[in-house]
């Protein structure tokens, strides 16, 4: 049974570009949330989705977005790269309901220059 | 508002000392969700215990032991016996109604042999 995938594991952009992040979730996970975690600090939630619909965000700009395909699989988007985007971005997967575990992915680590 | 403090931002022991790693935290919700993880240096996240407010009874598995104290808002972890393999970055985080975790700043826990 596959864990958490995230691709790509690496990316290096530039100030102003754009970046696509993938997800795919465990094996009967129905819910996908992403979390920014930036250099020696804890990982900070950007949005949660369920039934491809964003249900819950964290205090993100606009400039994330993300989306939730019929299989559960996820993109996290983000325009206009700032240097402080700079971070590891994870993944994780869980069955609805609050009381359930979230599993991570490895992450993608994203360096904007 | 949810919170949670790890104040020990480094712990450093020698193999075999055993090793408690405190976690504070705080909200108004009276249903909520405790957990731990740890984050080797690969970078993914890796789930350790859950334990809903309900439940107060601590836990022992092997050589990880949790201690949960409503009435003090604690949730600490405790490694008896500890090994170099369980160096790494732990991170306590607090789950209520909403979906999302929030996370401590970790401890980075060095085992030295």
């Amino acid at each position: 049974d596959a864990g958490v995938t995230q691709s790509p594991t690496h990316l290096i952009k530039t100030r102003g570009q754009q970046v696509t992040l993938r997800c795919s979730p465990k094996s009967g996970h129905d819910t996908v949330s992403w979390y920014q975690q930036a250099l020696g600090q804890g990982p900070q939630f950007i949005f949660q989705y369920y039934e491809e619909e964003e249900r819950q965000r964290g205090n993100f700009p606009d400039r994330f977005s993300g989306h939730q395909f019929p299989n559960y699989s996820s993109e996290l988007n983000v325009n206009a790269l700032l240097l402080g985007d700079s971070a590891l971005y994870l993944c994780a997967s869980s069955p609805s309901g609050a009381y359930n575990e979230q599993f991570f992915g490895p992450g993608t680590r994203l360096t904007v220059l | 508002a949810q919170k949670v403090t790890q104040a020990q931002t480094e712990i450093s022991v020698v193999e075999k000392e055993d090793v408690t790693l405190d976690c504070v935290y705080e909200t108004r919700d009276t249903t909520y969700y405790l957990f731990w993880y740890k984050q080797p240096p690969s970078g993914e996240l890796v789930f350790l215990i859950r334990r809903n407010s309900f439940d107060e009874q601590n836990e022992i598995s092997g050589r990880y032991s949790w201690n949960f104290q409503k009435s003090t808002s604690s949730f600490n972890f405790t490694i008896t016996a500890s090994q170099v393999v369980d160096s790494a970055v732990y991170f306590c985080a607090l789950k209520t109604g909403a979906q999302k975790l929030v996370f401590g700043q970790g401890t980075r826990l060095t085992i030295n042999p």
